[in-house]
């Protein structure tokens, strides 16, 4: 099985940068994802990593890894509209089914 | 190109009762997944099909069901349904379903059981 451990919600500024941390353990990694997740919406793609490093796409990056089972997602200039929740999801294990982590609620004030 | 569409939207069952539920993937697109999302638990794979067969399955007891027919689109069916199986249920569909593709998610239907 595995395990993914995110917090659950985190608050920051507009204008703020944040990472949201995520956790993993797990056999045979075939890749993470990051999506993001509105009230009430459906969840969409951020990003997807399966090598170390960092993915740089606009205002959000993402950085994988694999050694020490851990990812960061990172928001720059922080805007109301990305209150949301940030779901991690991992594929393993000869699958490339992702299983997703609870999510983390970013609360974003003024 | 139109996106994941799911129905119904909404729906509201009494224990015992079954569902059908429906997903229409994008166009092309051949690999279809469903979830369960609750409060409790996030979001839960149930199952996978690719060209009209499942190809990867979730930790679901065998009340949840599904398949896919040859244009590509899926039906989830729960039969003898329970108060713990009220929850958001999302269809996602990639086009070949491997770890480079990107899951596109329908909005999702909200299933309630009394």
């Amino acid at each position: 099985g595995q395990n993914i451990d995110q917090p659950t919600e985190m608050t920051a500024t507009e204008g703020a940068i944040v990472q949201i941390n995520c956790t993993y353990q797990t056999s045979g990694f075939n890749g993470l994802f990051w999506y993001q997740q509105h009230a009430g919406e459906a969840p969409t793609f951020l990003s997807y990593n399966v090598l170390d490093g960092l993915e740089e796409k606009g205002r959000f990056s993402s950085f994988l890894s694999r050694s020490k089972g851990y990812s960061y997602l990172l928001l720059k200039e922080l805007q109301m509209k990305d209150s949301a929740s940030y779901l991690c999801a991992v594929a393993s294990g000869g699958s490339y089914i992702p299983t997703f982590g609870r999510g983390t609620s970013l609360i974003v004030h003024p | 190109k139109a996106g994941v569409t799911q129905t119904p939207r909404y729906l509201i069952k009494t224990r015992g009762q079954q569902v059908t539920l429906s997903c229409s993937p994008i166009s092309g697109h051949r690999s279809v997944s469903w979830y369960q999302q609750t409060p409790g638990q996030g979001l839960q794979f149930l199952f996978e099909y690719f060209s009209e067969t499942q190809r990867n399955k979730g930790n679901f007891p065998g009340r949840f069901s599904g398949r896919q027919f040859s244009n590509s689109r899926s039906e989830m069916n729960v039969s003898t349904l329970e108060l713990g199986d009220s929850a958001l249920y999302l269809c996602a569909s990639s086009r070949i379903g491997t770890n480079t593709d990107t899951q596109y998610f329908g909005p999702g239907t909200r299933l309630t059981v009394l």
